[in-house]
């Protein structure tokens, strides 16, 4: 069975500075690895996903994040947080031999970005 | 591109009514995705389609969830007799069939009140 881990119910950081969201998964294949954000009374919005090659993956609004597979992690990352920033992340798995191709999400992790 | 849409936004209901939520996909995504989120949670699946066909239910879909896809186009995700554990942010995504490693595409989420 797949499962994600967000292990940080929130995260404060001042803005600035360097942000780092941390996500463990278990598939018992190959991963596909998803970040996602929330606002407020909205939908989820795609940042980046993982699928092969470089372990280091850009996303949207300056975010990246490292898969780690010895480490079964896929933290996301971003050099210099912003207040715009603050939000709800999420991280997803699906594993590579699903065919239903859906995601498995995390419980998801509070970004506070303070001025 | 219009996304996905989803109607109603929000709906309160009494307890024991049915209430039924329609989700618009990107128009060439034939896999749709249906979602359930409560209050601090990650979404969690529930059911979804390929063209019109239902391939895959979660086992959080009881008895008294339906939902339909008639023609491979829209869908409907339909509660009777709700109870108070059933408020939550219902959330719909759609993919295309031929991207594995594709990303899920979310609406804003339909929110339901059970009072």
């Amino acid at each position: 069975a797949q499962s994600v881990a967000q292990p940080e119910d929130q995260v404060n950081v001042a803005e600035g500075n360097p942000l780092t969201v941390k996500c463990t998964y278990s598939v018992s294949g190959n991963p596909y690895l998803f970040w996602y954000v929330q606002y407020p009374n909205r939908g989820l919005q795609f940042l980046l996903k993982y699928i092969t090659g470089d372990n280091l993956v850009k996303g949207s609004y300056g975010f990246e994040a490292e898969f780690n597979k010895s480490q079964t992690s896929f933290h996301l990352k971003k050099p210099s947080a912003l207040v715009s920033d603050s939000a709800l992340y999420f991280c997803a798995v699906r594993d590579k031999v699903d065919s239903s191709y859906k995601l498995i999400f995390g419980s998801g992790t509070r970004l506070l970005v303070r001025p | 591109d219009t996304g996905v849409s989803q109607d109603p936004r929000h709906k309160i209901t009494k307890r024991g009514q049915n209430v039924t939520f329609r989700c618009d996909p990107i128009s060439e995504h034939n896999r749709l995705y249906w979602y359930r989120q409560t209050l601090g949670q990650g979404p969690e699946f529930l059911t979804y389609f390929q063209n019109e066909a239902q391939l895959e239910k979660s086992r959080l879909l009881s008895d008294r969830f339906s939902a339909e896809r008639p023609k491979g186009s829209f869908s409907t995700l339909e509660i009777q007799r709700t109870e108070q554990g059933d408020s939550a942010m219902y959330l719909c995504a759609s993919s295309r069939r031929d991207q594995s490693t594709g990303e899920l595409f979310f609406g804003e989420g339909s929110r339901l009140t059970v009072l």
